[in-house]
Parts: C-alpha cells; structure tokens; sequence
C-alpha cells in the first residue's frame, strides 16, 4: 500500500531557531497536507498543497508541493515553545474514498526556551 | 459543541472483552472516518462512511472490527474480544464531502 516517509523523527531545537522537515513516497498525490497534533488532541490542518510545486505559507509555517508529487517539505521559521508537537504530513489521491489519508509517521518538534 | 465529539477519552479493559467506541460529528458532515493511532505512528486508515454506508472498510485489520452510522450522524466502533495490540487511540475525523477533515481528540483504548 501507500506509504509515507517522514524525516527526522523527533528535533529538538533552541527557541528562534528555523526548522524544517520532510516527506517523501513511492507513491503520486494528488493533495498533499501537513498536520500538526498536541498531546492529547487530534490533528488539526495546517498547511494543504493541491498543485504540483506549490509554495504555501500559513503564519510562520511555508511547505511546498515536490514536482513529482512524490515528496513536501515543512519549515518552520523563528520557532517558538508553542511550535511544540507532533507535525504529521499527508496524501491523498483521487482513487481513494472520499477524503482517505495516507499518513507519514510523525517529525516531534521539541523548542527549548 | 462545535467540533467533533468522541467517547470515552480513555477506556481501560481485559483483554477479550468488548468494547464500543463513540463518534458524533460536526452537524451537516456527510463523511465520517475512524482512523487508529498507535503510540510514535501517524494515524491509520480504517474505515469511511458516507452518510449512513461504510464507502470504504478496506482499513479495518480484521473481523473483529465493525463500525455503524445507522442515522447518518453519531458513529459507533466496536471492537470483539479485544487483544493488546488493539490498544491505541482512535481517532474520528468528520468533513463536507471533498473538503477538509476534522479530528476529534481520540478515544484512547488501553487492552491490559
């Protein structure tokens, strides 16, 4: 089946420092999303891409759509403690059931003050 | 509330037991999805409703799975004879058809 590949795992940075994260598959997207999620809620969209090489801002967050659909990366500038989270990124393609996401494993983004 | 609602927070059980999970959507969401979240993973696929009909079941691991929407609104998940690989959170999601997703904060299922 599909999968995501997500990169780092867990980053643990000093406040103001920018920070950036990636995700690539084997597979094409048609959307591509990147989802943040604190402990003990549910994810919530951030950033979604739909056209290929697209380039999205939300705040200080910016994620661009790969060329190939096959890959997005997050970054995240000037980070701040309640940049806190687990940051999940997402594809979905036309051939899957209604809004079905793939989902990558997750980058931990840990700001120390 | 505004948002999608989901009960219990957190169940503890023995394993082998029965156990329903509780989803009620955003009102006038059409989709509902239940996806599972294991500890350090991104949640996982199990299975799409669109209005009352399971569109797409094709997530759920095995029979011991099951979820209905008989009124098109509040979901169940229900799961048979729990095992502990069945612990995770579980997470419904509810959207307008082709639009964004929304979570609730999961139901955590803990299999002892």
């Amino acid at each position: 089946g599909q999968q995501l590949n997500q990169s780092p795992q867990s980053m643990f940075i000093q406040e103001g420092e920018d920070v950036s994260m990636n995700c690539t598959s084997s597979s094409i997207f048609n959307t591509w999303l990147w989802y943040k999620q604190e402990p003990g809620e549910g994810p919530v969209l951030w950033i979604a891409l739909y056209k290929a090489g697209e380039l999205t801002s939300n705040g200080r967050l910016t994620a661009q759509f790969g060329i190939t659909r096959k890959d997005s990366f997050l970054n995240i500038s000037a980070s701040i403690p309640s940049d806190v989270g687990i940051y999940f990124c997402a594809g979905h393609t036309f051939n899957n059931a209604g809004n079905m996401l793939t989902f990558g494993g997750g980058t931990r983004l840990m700001v120390k003050p | 509330g505004a948002g999608v609602s989901q009960t219990p927070s957190n169940k503890v059980t023995e394993k082998g037991k029965y156990v329903e999970l509780r989803c009620d959507p955003i009102s006038g969401h059409t989709a509902l999805y239940w996806y599972r979240q294991s500890l350090g993973q991104g949640p996982e696929f199990l299975i799409y409703f669109q209005g009352t009909g399971a569109a797409d079941d094709s997530g759920l691991p095995n029979d011991r799975f099951f979820a209905v929407r008989p009124e098109g609104s509040v979901s169940t998940l229900k799961i048979q004879r729990t095992e502990r690989g069945d612990s995770a959170v579980y997470l419904c999601a509810s959207s307008e058809e082709g639009t964004e997703l929304f979570f609730g904060e999961g139901s955590r299922l803990t299999v002892l």
